[in-house]
């Protein structure tokens, strides 16, 4: 069975542009979960999506957001990309409906905002 | 405030001991407990699961307790390899559609 799958494995853009990461979750998941990691703040949930829909958020501001497909794979889009958004991005999918089972996370996108 | 801790950032361990690893946690009534480990640049990979009624759970050289009385569960490696070297994070279940919360992990070195 193949894994969680995020694409571009690493990613350089410049101060104000935007950026679109995509995840495609084991088949037969619905939930797909985004994290933020960095060194000092560790994982930092992003967004869940469900169903196609946005099951719950994390404190990040309006430049972060996504979305899930029909097929449940998910993309996550940043704009106005800061210096500080440099950092590990995650994907997780689970077959969890309502409480938490097993996470499965890709690989990552390594962005780098210079 | 909600927090969730594992005590020592870093740990250091001989090979064939036993390395255990603390995840503390305030104001929160987790019903699952979760263990990971991450290699470098890799994403987490699932190890356990515990629940709140369960005092502890085994997997080949695995053993986590969760005692909800101190808030607090135990990760315990025997017979610790180099190949255990990695960042181990705990993450709280803790209610009806809400996420995974994470702690920020402790890493392992074990040295041969």
């Amino acid at each position: 069975k193949a894994g969680v799958t995020q694409t571009p494995r690493y990613l350089i853009k410049t101060r104000g542009q935007q950026v679109t990461l995509s995840c495609s979750p084991i088949s037969g998941h619905r939930s797909v979960s985004w994290y933020q990691q960095t060194p000092g703040q560790g994982l930092q949930f992003l967004f869940e999506y469900f169903s196609e829909t946005q099951r719950n958020k994390g404190n990040f501001p309006g430049r972060f957001s996504g979305r899930q497909f029909s097929n449940s794979r998910s993309e996550m889009n940043v704009s106005t990309l800061e210096l500080g958004d440099s950092a590990l991005y995650l994907c997780a999918s689970s077959r969890r409906t309502v409480m938490n089972t097993e996470a499965f996370f890709g690989q990552g996108t390594r962005l780098t905002v210079v | 405030s909600q927090k969730i801790e594992q005590n020592s950032e870093a740990l250091n361990i001989q090979e064939g001991k036993t390395a255990t690893l603390t995840c503390n946690y305030t104001n929160y009534s987790p019903a699952y407990l979760q263990w990971y480990r991450q290699d470098p640049g890799r994403g987490p990979v699932f190890l356990l699961l515990i629940r709140e009624n369960e005092k502890e759970k085994r997997k080949e050289r695995l053993k986590v307790t969760f005692d909800t009385t101190l808030k607090q569960s135990l990760f315990h490696i025997t017979a610790s390899q180099p190949a255990d070297s990695a960042t181990y994070l705990c993450a709280l279940d803790v209610g009806r559609n809400t996420p995974l919360v994470f702690g920020k992990g402790t890493r392992l070195s074990v040295i041969a």
